[in-house]
């Protein structure tokens, strides 16, 4: 079942902790998105890789950190630096191309104890 | 700057009336825009692209370049069109950028 894979559904922080939200897609994308959605906010860009072993900050990237090692995986950390970070977070892929429509995983929805 | 503007959080219409979604738009140039919705307890998902002309559940929607707009529209709403939607403008680049989404409930 081809798609995008993300995991866990839920997580919780601690205060000054950080956590990583695992994405992985099997669709043979060259780019991978990360976004927070928040209510009323719709979707904000956090992270984007157009390719392995390359990665753009996006409008909200403060406090997040990401890498590409593998052209399938794209893992989001929500460090401590992230002030507000109880959100839902979106990852997706596309081709590399302009204007190409975006798949998005079921997402991932962290709180803070 | 680019900015996709979705003026209703909540439009709730009757089983059979007709539909629109605003969605209005600022780009300097030729954009491409789409239609993701999120249906309850399922992933966001493309609905149509301008680019693409097609109707998708009777939804249509037609780029009006002249008033920058990119209006979700269907003549006759059913139930199982209750949903989250968001528009979303390429810049001509890899990335999207969304509108704040609004809330289509469609009433028995």
């Amino acid at each position: 079942d081809g798609g995008i894979t993300q995991s866990p559904k839920y997580l919780f922080r601690k205060e000054g902790q950080n956590v990583t939200l695992s994405c992985e897609q099997n669709l043979n994308h060259d780019a991978m998105y990360w976004y927070r959605q928040d209510p009323g906010q719709g979707l904000r860009l956090i992270y984007y890789s157009q390719i392995v072993n390359d990665f753009q900050k996006g409008d909200i990237a403060e406090g997040y950190s990401v890498s590409r090692e593998k052209k399938e995986s794209f893992p989001l950390t929500v460090t401590s630096a992230q002030k507000n970070p109880t959100a839902f977070y979106l990852c997706a892929s596309s081709r590399t191309a302009s204007n190409q429509p975006q798949h998005f995983g079921d997402g991932t929805r962290l709180s803070i104890l | 700057a680019q900015r996709v503007t979705q003026p209703e959080k909540l439009l709730s219409v009757f089983k059979g009336a007709p539909v629109e979604l605003k969605c209005n738009y600022s780009y300097s140039g030729s954009p491409e825009l789409f239609w993701y919705v999120q249906y309850s307890r399922q992933r966001l998902q493309l609905l149509l692209r301008h680019i693409s002309r097609e109707s998708i559940k009777g939804f249509t929607a037609d780029l009006n370049k002249g008033e920058t707009s990119f209006h979700l529209k269907k003549p006759f709403a059913q139930e199982e069109d209750s949903a989250m939607y968001y528009c979303a403008l390429s810049d001509n680049t890899d990335k999207l950028i969304f509108g704040t989404g609004t809330r289509l409930q469609v009433f028995p």
